[in-house]
């Protein structure tokens, strides 16, 4: 399978732990993001990477929620001090930015499921 | 990054073509309208884009009035496998994030 893959697909913790999600994209993408969806909504955007660099975060992202892409490839997103309020699909997607305009489309991972009691 | 609107729910019948309506009238010069679907439990998936012109692919076309200020996806002949919840984009072409509404939950019934 060579689409993006989450790890693990659902996740339930009780308030207060810490969770990390990791997502690794399609091989030869520069660009990672991350969403988070609730239920009936749609994807929020949360952050981007292109290869290692963060370019971009939300004010959704609060202090809690960290997110790294240490070598340009696979993607972690941690969050601590879970509240029942994170609860949601973590969705991550990557592309491959070709220059301007960027029209490259983004592929989706099956998401992750945090479930906190 | 321009709003979109779109109908919450839409019916339609196997075989017959889906017509999804997404009204941006706040879209400007360089942003791009993507069209993108969700079936349960699953990531989004790409369907099509467009900037000016109409657009048409394997999986559908896209109709962008004139003025650009609003855009029609037809699912030329829907199948079951089709319902799911369909997102309309504006995307600026210098940005690479999509901003997702509530999107528009098409049912296709037999």
């Amino acid at each position: 399978d060579t689409g993006v893959s989450q790890d693990p697909r659902h996740k339930i913790t009780k308030r207060g732990q810490n969770v990390t999600f990791r997502c690794d994209p399609i091989s030869e993408h520069n660009r990672l993001y991350w969403y988070r969806q609730t239920l009936g909504q749609g994807p929020e955007f949360l952050t981007y990477f292109q290869n290692e660099a963060q370019l971009e975060k939300s004010r959704l992202l609060s202090d809690r929620f960290s997110a790294e892409r240490p070598k340009g490839s696979f993607s972690t997103l941690e969050i601590q001090r879970t509240e029942q309020g994170d609860s949601a699909m973590y969705l991550c997607a990557s592309s491959f930015r070709r220059g301007t305009p960027n029209t490259g489309e983004l592929f989706f991972g099956e998401g992750s499921r945090l479930t906190v009691l | 990054d321009a709003k979109t609107t779109q109908p919450p729910s839409m019916d339609c019948a196997e075989g017959r073509a889906a017509n999804l309506p997404c009204n941006h009238s706040t879209i400007s010069g360089n942003e791009y309208v993507y069209w993108y679907r969700q079936i349960h439990s699953q990531g989004p998936q790409y369907i099509i884009h467009g900037l000016k012109n109409n657009e048409t692919n394997e999986m559908a076309s896209l109709i962008i009035t004139e003025d650009r200020k609003s855009s029609t996806l037809i699912l030329p002949h829907a199948t079951l496998r089709d319902t799911a919840v369909y997102y309309c984009i504006v995307r600026p072409g210098l940005t690479d994030k999509l901003i997702f509404g509530t999107g528009t939950r098409l049912q296709v019934f037999p």
